[in-house]
């Protein structure tokens, strides 16, 4: 098993382009995340999935848009990038029984 | 709004030495997860703890929830630089089954 997996590692923008995170996970579980990591700041919940075709907002959503067509994919987009976007972005997905998010090992986006 | 505070934020200490974290909230949470992050890689899940005044033990790691189910440590005896990393405290929300409070985290260096 593959567990969770991102795509890209690593993407440099410039300010008003636009580009979809994908995050893929094997482990058939109903609920997906999209966080954002910064400096002394923890994880920010961006949007969030609770099972196929439904997604709902986190604590921290504009600027971004979510998908969640097939249930192990969960696709975060950014519709015109700004320099505030720059941060590392992690996916996570959990089981509605196990109460454990696996994490993704994260993207590293740099809005210039 | 329901906020985790973690402290220390950073801690250096030589190796054989015994350290505590600590996450302080003024809300109840209905659980209280610690996860592990390394350089370059999405948290790991060290421990849950759901019950108040609960404690759990993970080798030379300890973990208490509060009585009150506000806060929690954790307690690391002999530190090895292998414990070296950022400690993420998240609490389960009582108004929700799937989403987390998430600490700042504590980034602990051991020295050889």
């Amino acid at each position: 098993n593959a567990g969770v997996t991102q795509t890209p590692k690593f993407r440099v923008l410039k300010t008003g382009q636009s580009m979809t995170l994908l995050c893929a996970q094997d482990m058939n579980h109903e609920y997906m995340y999209w966080y954002r990591q910064d400096p002394g700041m923890g994880l920010r919940l961006i949007h969030y999935s609770v099972g196929e075709g439904t997604t709902a907002k986190g604590e921290v959503p504009d600027g971004y848009n979510v998908s969640r067509l097939k249930k192990q994919n969960f696709l975060l987009g950014l519709e015109s990038a700004a320099p505030s976007q720059t941060s590392v972005y992690f996916c996570a997905s959990e089981s509605y029984v196990a109460g454990e998010q696996f994490f993704g090992p994260g993207t590293r986006l740099t809005v210039l | 709004t329901q906020l985790l505070e973690q402290s220390p934020q950073f801690l250096s200490i030589q190796e054989g030495e015994n350290l505590t974290v600590y996450c302080n909230s003024s809300s109840v949470f209905s659980s209280l997860q610690w996860y592990r992050q390394e350089p370059g890689e999405g948290p790991v899940l060290l421990v849950t703890v759901v019950t108040g005044g609960e404690v759990k033990k993970l080798k030379r790691l300890t973990f208490q929830f509060g009585d009150a189910r506000k806060d929690s440590s954790l307690h690391i005896t002999a530190a090895q630089p292998g414990d070296t990393g950022l400690y993420l405290c998240a609490g389960g929300r009582m108004d929700s089954n799937y989403q987390l409070i998430w600490g700042a985290g504590t980034k602990l260096i051991i020295k050889p």
